[in-house]
């Protein structure tokens, strides 16, 4: 079955860092790859997506680019702010409106002053 | 508008009591999801709604039963529950068909503590 893994966390880092959070996946099919951000006490925040082998999603400084040779939809953001502490959740679904997004375990993020 | 609403924010309720949780949005999303948060989990599906019918229940206890009443609202109506359902309650909805179809909009969740 299909299936996120994400690095383990809790990241913490200084201001202005640059930022990479790994993601693998499983797939049998062709999935969507997204990105979600959840902040203290909120839902879940799309950041970012890519629907097909090589796009590259991109949002407020993130990127992610979706390779299929490897399996991986890496998040990365080349200087960090305070404000970008959160918990960051990678998913899939090929199988939209089912019971099939994936989520990764999420990666806490704290960056420091 | 890309907005989903979710009240209330935040509910406390004993064992015996019935409560209902309501989720709302204006995007002209056929499909519809309820998912429990437990703390530092990522999301469990519960339930997924297509065109204002249930179409997926991930075995949830009765004690959860949720409503469509039209293809705006979901409802999750909540009765006779444990202390181990305390999380935070997400609805989520997504359009239907087409190539945006595999991203999910989230609520802000409504946090539930049973006592």
């Amino acid at each position: 079955g299909n299936s996120v893994t994400q690095m383990e966390g809790p990241v913490t880092l200084s201001e202005e860092a640059f930022l990479t959070i790994n993601c693998t996946y499983t797939a049998t099919g062709y999935p969507s790859l997204f990105w979600y951000v959840q902040y203290p006490g909120e839902g879940l925040q799309l950041l970012l997506k890519a629907t097909k082998a090589d796009d590259k999603g991109s949002n407020k400084g993130f990127e992610a680019t979706y390779r299929k040779e490897t399996t991986s939809f890496h998040l990365e953001k080349g200087s960090v702010q305070v404000s970008d502490s959160a918990v960051y959740f990678c998913a899939l679904s090929d199988a939209p409106f089912l019971n099939d997004m994936r989520f990764g375990a999420g990666t806490r993020l704290t960056v420091k002053p | 508008d890309t907005e989903v609403t979710q009240t209330p924010k935040h509910l406390v309720m004993g064992m015996t009591n019935k409560k209902s949780l309501k989720c709302e949005q204006h995007m002209g999303h056929r499909a519809m999801y309820w998912y429990k948060q437990k703390a530092k989990k990522p999301p469990e599906l519960m339930f997924v709604y297509s065109y204002e019918k249930l179409s997926i229940n991930e075995s949830v206890p009765s004690r959860f039963s949720p409503e469509c009443p039209n293809s705006s609202l979901l409802n999750l109506h909540l009765h006779a529950l444990q202390p181990e359902d305390s999380a935070l309650y997400l609805c989520a909805s997504s359009l239907r068909s087409g190539a945006d179809s595999y991203e999910q909009y989230f609520g802000p969740g409504t946090r539930l503590t049973v006592t």
